[in-house]
């Protein structure tokens, strides 16, 4: 079975400095990462994907994340952080690209960067 | 990109009664959608999925006749919460894969039973 796990409820970090969302996985074959950020009373927006090739994917509005193979890590990274960025993190797996696969998503980690 | 319509954005709705909320893809057609649903400070959880055409297929656990899916043609599914009650009372989101962008996700439904 797949699963997501975020280790972090909520991550603190001033702004302009660099910030860190953990996010370990567990999946059968090779995995589909993704990550999502919602921000409050709103839908998920796409930050950015994992499906093979480079371990340093970038993505949406600066960010990026490393998947690690050895250590099923998919942790989510940005250089200088902005107060902006407040909001909720999602981590989410998916099997091989089928059509009817469905998201497992973590649960979640609350990112506030502090002006 | 793929864009996913979902509506209404919030309701309000009395104990007993019924809340259909509509997910439409408008620049793609999704055979297959996917409704979830977020309690308060949690993450998404899978309800069920919504296949064109045919029933949809429900997660364990989830009531398929307290939330009723159609999925009638390529671009719009719903889900009707039925004999609405407090505990009912969630955020709603639903998603679609555009078969080029990926899954895009609704801005979600937050129904609140009273």
């Amino acid at each position: 079975a797949q699963s997501v796990a975020q280790p972090e409820d909520q991550v603190n970090v001033a702004e302009g400095n660099p910030l860190t969302v953990k996010c370990t996985y567990s999946v059968s074959g090779n995995p589909y990462l993704f990550w999502y950020v919602q921000y409050p009373n709103r839908g998920l927006q796409f930050l950015l994907k994992y499906i093979t090739g480079d371990n340093l994917v970038k993505g949406s509005y600066g960010f990026e994340a490393e998947f690690n193979k050895s250590q099923t890590s998919f942790h989510l990274k940005k250089p200088s952080a902005l107060v902006s960025d407040s909001a909720l993190y999602f981590c989410a797996v998916r099997g091989p690209d089928n059509y009817g696969q469905n998201f497992v998503f973590g649960p979640g980690t609350r990112l506030s960067v502090l002006p | 990109g793929a864009v996913v319509s979902q509506h209404p954005s919030w309701v309000i709705c009395k104990s007993g009664t019924s809340v259909k909320i509509e997910c439409r893809s408008l620049d793609f057609q999704a055979t297959t959608m996917f409704w979830y649903r977020q309690f308060p400070k949690q993450s998404l959880m899978l309800m069920a999925t919504s296949n064109e055409g045919s029933k949809a297929t429900y997660e364990q656990g989830v009531e398929k006749d307290k939330f009723l899916i159609n999925h009638a043609s390529l671009t719009l599914s719903t889900l009707t919460v039925t004999s609405a009650h407090p505990e009912d009372s969630s955020f709603y989101i639903c998603s679609a894969n555009d078969g080029h962008y990926g899954y895009t996700f609704g801005s979600g439904t937050r129904l609140t039973v009273v």
